[in-house]
């Protein structure tokens, strides 16, 4: 079946690249996502990579996919207050048809 | 920039009262999706549409809900007769193709 897993809290002080980690267990998971969301508001979609691609870097954002241990990783470089809320990994797969599963969220929060 | 609007952004309702959560999609998007959140856990897929139809639909998805999409621009969530855990944040979602999901600010939703 398909789950995704992501750790629950992760505290960085600011101005640290920040890394926050995903595993997923179909492997024929197609897009894989990251989502933002920020106190009591909707899910932002921030960046996703295809499963033919290994990093894909966006401005301060870089998504790196070991596809062979099911892995994906976001980096959050010099990580700034603006950078806290939940962020949330997700995959879409060809045996999920047409929905996206989300993993539990991992609460970003900055330390000054 | 074009984006997913749902209304009301909050709704109180007696348990066993008819609700209706409406979306206005992004307009050239032909895959549409409802999510729920219950408060501080996972996002959870309820149901998919396309091409005017249900092509899937989540085991929360009871005969209790029912999507609609009644004139080309709105689509609806409808819940019969709500219960008290169907208190949640319900989110829309629109797409051009399955794999990239656009959400809305969802709609809050306490069922007293």
């Amino acid at each position: 079946g398909e789950d995704v897993e992501q750790s629950l809290f992760l505290s960085v002080r600011e101005g640290d690249s920040s890394v926050i980690n995903c595993t997923y267990t179909d492997s024929s998971s197609t897009y894989l996502y990251w989502y933002k969301q920020e106190p009591g508001a909707g899910l932002q979609l921030l960046t996703y990579i295809f499963s033919n691609m290994d990093m894909k870097q966006d401005q301060r954002l870089t998504v790196l996919l070991n596809k062979k241990d099911k892995h994906l990783s976001l980096r959050i470089a010099d990580t700034q207050t603006g950078d806290s809320a939940i962020y949330f990994c997700a995959e879409y797969t060809y045996s999920s048809a047409s929905k996206i599963i989300f993993g539990s969220g991992t609460r970003l929060s900055i330390r000054p | 920039e074009p984006e997913v609007t749902q209304t009301p952004s909050h709704q109180v309702t007696q348990m066993g009262q008819e609700v209706i959560l409406r979306c206005v999609p992004i307009s050239n998007h032909l895959y549409f999706y409802w999510y729920r959140q219950i408060l501080g856990q996972k996002v959870e897929f309820l149901v998919s549409f396309y091409n005017n139809e249900i092509s899937e639909k989540s085991e929360i998805f009871d005969d209790q809900f029912s999507v609609e999409r009644p004139d080309g621009s709105n689509f609806t969530l409808k819940i019969r007769s709500t219960k008290l855990e169907d208190s949640a944040m319900y989110f829309c979602a629109s797409g051009e193709g399955p794999g990239e999901l656009f959400f809305g600010e969802g709609s809050r939703l306490t069922v007293l």
